[in-house]
């Protein structure tokens, strides 16, 4: 079974630009969710989508944004970018219906290397 | 929220048994503990997943004692593959990683 891919792997832009990064889940996967990580912040939450709808989101402000469609694929986007969007966006996919409680292991993809000049 | 705090590194040897320690105040009574790895330029990998007393599979154990308000990742015999980052997670509805243990394991 393949695992989560996310696409691209590299990205360049500059500040102001806005940046839209593909996940595509692991087959059957309904919950994909979606982290920054920074050296300095390390791994934090962004949002969670399970059948096309958001049921949790981080602390993040509104340029950060996702939508996931039919097919369970995701896409994150983020508005005027700042320098401090650069980060490793890392996509997850888990099969189980409640991300507490319950086992909800969770499946990363390589992420996305975003460099904001 | 549940606030989960881990040391920032830990050095061992190979062979030896590594205890990475994760504190978690405030966890929900149904929340559960999970444990993942991370290696440079990749995505965290699964390790191990516990509610409460003792967890184990093929590459480690979690101890989670009764009151919940810390958990322990047990690595049996570590190679240098296992350098890594090691997460404590709680898995509450914000899904919380903790600081990370970076675990550097020498010849």
């Amino acid at each position: 079974k393949a695992g989560v891919t996310q696409t691209p792997r590299y990205l360049i832009k500059t500040r102001g630009q806005q940046v839209t990064l593909s996940c595509s889940p692991i087959s059957g996967h309904r919950s994909v969710s979606w982290y920054q990580q920074t050296p300095g912040q390390g791994l934090q939450f962004l949002f969670e989508y399970f059948s096309e709808t958001q049921r949790n989101k981080g602390n993040f402000p509104g340029r950060f944004s996702g939508r996931q469609f039919s097919n369970s694929r995701s896409e994150m986007n983020v508005s005027t970018l700042e320098l401090g969007d650069s980060a490793l966006y890392l996509c997850a996919s888990s099969a189980e219906v409640g991300l507490a409680g319950a086992f909800n292991e969770q499946f990363f993809g390589p992420g996305t290397r975003l460099t904001v000049l | 929220l549940a606030k989960t705090t881990q040391p920032i590194s830990m050095d061992s040897y190979e062979g030896q048994e590594v205890n990475i320690t994760c504190s978690h105040n405030n966890i929900a009574t149904n929340d559960y503990i999970t444990w993942y790895q991370q290696f440079p330029s990749q995505g965290p990998r699964f390790i191990i997943q516990g509610y409460k007393t003792k967890v184990t599979n093929e590459v480690a154990s979690l101890f989670i004692p009764a009151d919940r308000k810390s958990s322990t990742l047990s690595l049996p015999r570590v190679s240098l593959s296992d350098t890594a980052v090691y997460y404590c997670l709680a898995n509450t509805d914000k899904l919380i990683f903790g600081t990370g243990t970076r675990l550097q394991v020498f010849p």
